[in-house]
């Protein structure tokens, strides 16, 4: 099992482009989460899914879309970046009654 | 709502010296308590979770429902020690256990 992988690790945009974070996990997890983790601020939720086809928001949602066509798959889209978005972005996976969440290694982004 | 508090941001001892990391949670139904460590621009990895009731890397926890608190206590503290250390909760009643919240964090330092 890969677990969960998140690419890209690196990136940089300029401020109001587009992109899209990947996350995939190869567990059959059905519970998927986005975090942002900023200095100071701990690790805030996104966005998260409890299935294919369900998302909802969680503490800081604006600026950021997710779907969920897969159980695989969790993309997050920024759909126009700003500095304030400047993060490491973490994806997460677990199971009713797994041992916790597993973390991707995270996708580190600078909007310049 | 629910909340997790880790009042120390930083938290420096010296090896062989005994370290206590505090968490207070606030939830109105049944809690799930983690914690997670990060070391240096790594991913986040389970340390402990208050079900399991383990011990992993002389680290333990224990859930204090009365003082709502889930403090990391480890007797002799080890130079590899020095990371990032978060609590987390979920929730164990049913809807809400994929909403994993996190504390802001204490970086914990051992000196030689």
């Amino acid at each position: 099992n890969a677990g969960v992988t998140q690419t890209p690790k690196f990136q940089v945009l300029k401020t109001g482009q587009s992109m899209t974070l990947q996350c995939a996990q190869d567990m059959n997890h059905e519970y998927m989460s986005w975090y942002r983790q900023d200095p100071g601020m701990g690790l805030r939720l996104i966005h998260y899914s409890v299935g294919a086809g369900i998302t909802d928001q969680g503490e800081v949602p604006n600026g950021y879309n997710v779907s969920r066509s897969t159980t695989e798959d969790f993309p997050l889209r920024l759909l126009s970046a700003a500095p304030s978005q400047t993060s490491v972005y973490f994806c997460a996976s677990r199971t009713t009654g797994d041992y916790g969440y597993t973390f991707g290694s995270g996708t580190r982004l600078t909007v310049v | 709502a629910q909340r997790v508090t880790q009042p120390e941001k930083l938290l420096s001892v010296f090896k062989g010296a005994p370290v206590e990391l505090k968490c207070n949670y606030s939830y109105s139904g049944s809690p799930e308590l983690f914690w997670y460590v990060q070391y240096s621009r790594q991913r986040l990895q389970l340390l402990l979770r208050h079900i399991s009731r383990e011990s992993i890397k002389g680290f333990t926890a224990d859930l204090n429902k009365g003082e709502t608190s889930f403090h990391l206590k480890k007797p002799f503290a080890q130079e590899e020690d020095s990371a990032m250390y978060y609590c987390a909760l979920s929730g164990l009643d049913g809807g809400s256990n994929y909403k994993l919240t996190f504390g802001k964090g204490t970086l914990l330092t051992v000196n030689p």
